[in-house]
């Protein structure tokens, strides 16, 4: 069974772009979760989208926004780029809410540099 | 307010000896806990999890965790080390006693072991 897959696996981009990263949960699961894991940060809670809504978010600006399509599948959108949104971002997925399904399982992340 | 803690950044053991990761958290309610791990340039990978029953819980590659509620911990342990589980490993707790999608990480523990 395929993990959660995440595209593209590194990107370059420069302060004030906008940059969009893809993630597929595990086949079957209906939640998607987003993190950041910056350098000196630790993981932190970005989104949470479960059956395309957009059920949590973290303490982000609005800059940070994503959506979940109806495949179950998530883009994480961030505009006007800044240094410090230089991290690996990382996507999870889960079979749904409550007791077990609740546990997340992660994909690899993408990395991104802004310059 | 929610929190993990794991109170050492290195854990360094000979291969073979048993090891523990440290983990204590402060929620309110009935607390979900995690163990991930992560190795270089890598997501996390989902190692083991309390939601309820049985405080001694077994995970995968032969790690194990005791649930302790009188000390609000959850520490990590395996019997015997080996030189391929050197990684980080990050303990989490579900914030929030509803579905909040979030999970809180600890700043992570580094294992080093030596052969």
């Amino acid at each position: 069974e395929a993990g959660v897959t995440q595209s593209p696996t590194h990107l370059i981009k420069t302060r004030g772009q906008q940059v969009t990263l893809r993630c597929s949960p595990i086949s079957g699961h209906t939640s998607v979760y987003w993190y950041q894991q910056a350098l000196g940060l630790g993981l932190q809670f970005l989104l949470w989208y479960d059956e395309g809504e957009e059920r949590n978010r973290g303490n982000f600006p609005p800059r940070f926004s994503g959506r979940q399509f109806p495949n179950y599948s998530s883009e994480l959108n961030v505009n006007a780029l800044e240094l410090e949104d230089s991290a690996l971002y990382l996507c999870a997925s889960s079979l749904g809410v409550g007791g077990p399904q609740e546990t997340q399982y992660f994909g690899p992340g993408t990395r991104l540099l802004v310059l | 307010a929610q929190s993990v803690a794991q109170p050492e950044d290195q854990v360094n053991v000979a291969e073979g000896n048993p090891l523990t990761v440290k983990c204590t958290y402060s929620v309110s309610g009935n607390p979900y806990l995690f163990w991930y791990v992560q190795y270089p340039n890598r997501g996390l990978q989902f190692l083991l999890k309390y939601i309820t029953g049985d405080n001694l819980v077994k995970g995968s590659y032969g790690f194990e965790a005791e649930f302790n509620k009188s000390q609000t911990s959850f520490h990590l342990k395996k019997p015997s080390a080996l030189v391929s589980d050197s990684a980080l490993y990050f303990c989490a707790v579900r914030a929030g006693s509803g579905n909040t999608g979030k999970l809180i990480f600890g700043q992570g523990t580094t294992l080093q072991v030596k052969p």
